[in-house]
């Protein structure tokens, strides 16, 4: 099963709202990573967030990471149609799992959202 | 700046012939490289990653394989294409382990 989940599948929303999406992960982890990707193109990374971290925020983004949960979440604010995009959570295994689990990524299956001016 | 290539973009190929992706990297050295499947626009699937030239290692057993002839050189190989091989490939780098990578814009495979 993945590691990654995010919530909502899909997300539609008008340019102003903010949007806000969410991700859980079953293992402990170093950090979690945000992705965005258009259609068609490669992932660009956006945003990562440290295990002993809560918030983080860059330009109209704001993640927040609780580890009791093992959940984090994706704020975009003032959206714009330019935001539509599907946006993936990522992580990696802790730095002591040892063997080949060591420094990959497990995605989510990524939330759709739709940004109408 | 760090540059990551990745070719062809799109891909047209009947069952059953070879193939090779290419990605090489610019900027940087010694990159830990990744080649990702995602289907139907949705979740990565991990295939191969690579910490240095020559070290391949596999995710999902299946008919593909991987190589790194250069350090900054990743190439994704079939002998013989299966319909299931469609989809989107993308090839990622990171500077270290789990830090953030970076993808390249992919190659769109269909098999017919």
């Amino acid at each position: 099963s993945q590691q990654g989940e995010e919530d909502p599948q899909a997300l539609s929303i008008q340019e102003g709202e903010n949007a806000t999406m969410n991700c859980s992960y079953k293992t402990s982890i170093n950090n979690l990573q945000w992705y965005r990707q258009n259609s068609g193109r490669g992932l660009v990374h956006l945003i990562l967030i440290r295990s002993n971290e809560r918030e983080k925020h860059s330009g109209r983004l704001r993640v927040t990471l609780d580890t009791s949960k093992k959940s984090s979440s994706l704020l975009i604010t003032a959206s714009r149609a330019a935001d539509t995009a599907s946006y993936f959570c990522a992580t990696p295994p802790r730095a002591n799992a040892g063997g080949t689990s060591y420094g990959k990524l497990t995605f989510g299956q990524g939330t759709i959202l739709t940004v109408h001016p | 700046s760090q540059t990551i290539h990745q070719w062809p973009a799109t891909l047209v190929q009947p069952v059953g012939s070879p193939l090779s992706l290419e990605c090489t990297v610019e900027g940087t050295s010694n990159p830990n490289l990744y080649w990702y499947r995602q289907a139907a626009g949705r979740g990565l699937q991990l295939l191969f990653y690579s910490v240095g030239i020559g070290q391949i290692s596999s995710e999902v057993p299946q008919n593909l394989s991987a190589s790194r002839p250069q350090d900054r050189q990743f190439i994704l190989s079939s002998k013989k294409l299966l319909l299931s091989d469609s989809g989107f490939y993308l090839c990622a780098w990171s500077v270290f382990k789990d830090q953030p990578q970076h993808f390249g814009d992919g190659t769109r495979l269909s098999i017919l």
